[in-house]
């Protein structure tokens, strides 16, 4: 299986911050990469797919770039909305595996 | 607008069988456009793809999962199902089902709700 690490595990921000969460991948998935945002209570909702298409209704303030092995999921300035925890996903091959999650908190 | 709800038992006992269905509104499932998924989040953890199945039928399962898990389709009904079976307190999770479209480059873009299910005896 292919495992995938985020980093860091918890990230403590302020609005309007810039936060960059990273996402490994134990070995190269191409741009085969998603990433989740989900709340307390929630299903997860797709924000970014094949690493950089930003989902429909999704704010631009969020975009994601990597290719192979390192990834990276942008906020560009941090909102009241955005603290939540955010999960990476590779569909490069089944089967599909998630992050541990990052949970971004306020400072 | 396409919508997904999960439903079944909230609690199973250990060494029985786990079943949800996913009931499918505003499209169907029959569409060759769509793949079908199920994902499970433990209490407190993170998510773990169970399977997907596709329009044809064909199930691709976790294989750490894949002795003991069953994906189906119900076209008559619009609904695809999961069976989980010799369930576990390990197995007690939010259980989400998922539409992915097909083609290259699509994961899965919209989730039901979640159902927790606990097992215990």
């Amino acid at each position: 299986d292919i495992q995938m690490t985020q980093s860091p595990s918890t990230l403590s921000a302020s609005v309007g911050d810039r936060v960059t969460i990273t996402c490994r991948a134990s070995q190269s998935i191409s741009t085969w990469l998603a990433w989740y945002q989900q709340k307390p209570g929630k299903a997860p909702n797709l924000l970014i797919y094949t690493a950089s298409s930003l989902e429909s209704g999704v704010p631009s303030r969020f975009s994601g770039s990597g290719s192979g092995t390192e990834f990276t999921l942008t906020i560009s300035s941090l909102q009241p909305d955005d603290f939540a925890t955010y999960y990476c996903q590779h569909y490069y091959s089944y089967p599909w595996t998630f992050g541990q999650g990052t949970k971004v908190e306020i400072k | 607008q396409l919508q997904l709800q999960e439903s079944g038992p909230g609690l199973v006992k250990p060494s029985e069988t786990l079943s949800l269905t996913c009931t499918v509104s505003g499209g169907s499932i029959s569409s060759s456009s769509f793949y079908w998924g199920w994902i499970r989040q433990p209490p407190g953890k993170g998510l773990e793809w169970i399977g997907t199945i596709y329009y044809n039928g064909r199930p691709y399962y976790n294989p750490s999962l894949k002795s003991r898990v069953t994906l189906s389709l119900d076209t008559s009904k619009n609904q695809f199902s999961l069976r989980l079976n010799s369930v576990t307190a390990a197995d007690t999770a939010v259980y989400y089902c998922a539409r992915r479209p097909v083609g290259d480059g699509y994961t899965f873009n919209q989730w039901g709700q979640g159902t927790l299910v606990i097992v215990s005896s």
